[in-house]
């Protein structure tokens, strides 16, 4: 079955450093590929998504591409802010069903 | 829009004790389902529905039952509450169309069950 396989965390960075949360995926067909976050008390939303291979989505400056070849889908962004702090989660839907797969989810926590 | 809509926010409960978790969108999206959320576990779905007097579970459904009269609606049953059972529950509907996978999410419910 389809599977979706994101880096553990913690990940703790310190104001205006660099992000790259690491995102990889199993799945038959094409799937649409998402970055959900989700902010303490709250429900999960949408980031980001692409919907075919070398598409990027990018949205509060935060970017990911689909790559096919890799079976990836990394999210990156250039200076993270205090703000950013929340759990981010790497998801694939569709190529054929419904029901989306999600990653176990990686915390981020930004310090001033 | 209010989007995805749940009730309560929060709940307790004594074990033994049956309630509904309530779940609203006004998106007109075919595709609902319900989640729970467990530290170190990520999200577990427990039962989905593909359009109204469609359902179908989940990973976890055991201890829960839904019901989809209409597009709008999707509540969630707890037949017999027990502390396993403690949790926060997300709701979520997606148009569930090939341009358009994405889940919309509610705010949560937070259920305690002593």
């Amino acid at each position: 079955g389809d599977s979706v396989t994101q880096m553990e965390g913690p990940v703790t960075l310190s104001e205006e450093a660099f992000l790259t949360i690491n995102c990889t995926y199993t799945a038959t067909g094409y799937p649409s590929l998402f970055w959900y976050v989700q902010y303490p008390g709250e429900g999960l939303q949408l980031l980001l998504k692409a919907t075919k291979a070398d598409d990027k989505g990018s949205n509060k400056g935060f970017e990911a591409t689909y790559r096919k070849e890799t079976t990836s889908f990394h999210l990156e962004k250039g200076s993270v802010q205090v703000s950013d702090s929340a759990v981010y989660f790497c998801a694939l839907s569709g190529g054929g069903s419904y029901i989306p797969t999600f990653g176990r989810g990686t915390s981020l926590i930004v310090h001033p | 829009n209010a989007g995805v809509t749940q009730t309560p926010k929060f709940q307790v409960l004594k074990t033994g004790q049956s309630m509904t978790l309530q779940c609203a969108q006004d998106m007109n999206h075919e595709y609902m389902s319900w989640y729970r959320q467990d530290p170190g576990m990520g999200l577990r779905l427990i039962h989905y529905s593909v359009g109204a007097g469609i359902t179908d579970q989940g990973e976890v459904p055991n201890g829960y039952n839904v019901s989809r009269s209409t597009t709008e609606d999707f509540p969630l049953r707890l037949l017999s509450a027990a502390p396993s059972q403690t949790s926060v529950y997300f709701c979520a509907s997606s148009p569930g169309t090939r341009m358009s996978y994405e889940q919309y999410f509610g705010p949560g419910t937070r259920l305690t069950v002593t």
